[in-house]
């Protein structure tokens, strides 16, 4: 069973533009991670945000996370084409137990 | 480094027939994951190993699926007999533990069961 709902499950946005993800997950966690997936590829590891941490930056990508709503948003700034793929979150911890749970994942498409 | 290595990258079996992928995970990392993709069931967790000890199978869809971890280096995933709904992409990812820290992923292999 999925433990996160991402949303949306598709977006598209012009090149130069701001992407917002969202994460909805069920039951506690300690951690929160969001990976890239490239059509064919495997998946790729962008940034964990710890359950007592509200906000992390890494690059372009910014995320926070609020254990209260059990949410989590990602926020690519200042899109390119090349980020086009889906984009996971993965939650574990918790009463998940240490399983590493993924959602159904958000399609960004970035037109040039 | 050169990643997780998968093999085959693509596999296309008859009905019926032995299937077996392999898996050579990070060299030093602890953990290793088997998972598997499709557009109807998204990325599903199988099976994880802890120090070449499986620790949580219950993802294994059936007795149908099996999973070794014979030494740090290698692992494979078995399936025997295949069915058509067992085509899809497994992942193998590993890491250097279970929880809270960031897995790495291999290619994938396609599976594809005529």
């Amino acid at each position: 069973s999925q433990q996160g709902e991402e949303d949306p499950q598709a977006l598209s946005i012009q090149e130069g533009e701001n992407a917002t993800m969202n994460c909805s997950y069920k039951t506690s966690i300690n951690n929160l991670q969001w990976y890239r997936q490239n059509s064919g590829r495997g998946l790729v590891h962008l940034i964990l945000i710890r359950s007592n941490e509200r906000e992390k930056h890494s690059g372009r990508l910014r995320v926070t996370l609020d254990t209260s709503k059990k949410s989590s948003s990602l926020l690519i700034t200042a899109s390119r084409a090349a980020d086009t793929a889906s984009y996971f979150c993965a939650t574990d911890g918790g009463t998940g137990g240490f399983k590493t749970i993924f959602g159904a994942g958000t399609r960004l498409f970035v037109k040039a | 480094d050169a990643g997780v290595i998968q093999s085959p990258r693509h596999e296309v079996t008859e009905m019926g027939q032995e299937v077996t992928l392999r898996c050579k995970p990070i060299s030093g990392h602890n953990s290793l994951f088997w998972y598997r993709q499709t557009m109807m069931r998204g990325l599903e967790l199988l099976i994880y190993f802890n120090n070449n000890v499986p620790i949580d199978d219950s993802g294994m869809p059936e007795d149908r699926f099996s999973a070794k971890m014979p030494n740090a280096s290698f692992s494979t995933l078995k399936i025997q007999p295949s069915e058509p709904r067992d085509s899809a992409v497994y992942f193998c990812a590993s890491s250097p533990g279970t929880v809270g820290y960031e897995q790495y992923f291999g290619p994938g292999t396609r599976l594809t069961v005529t």
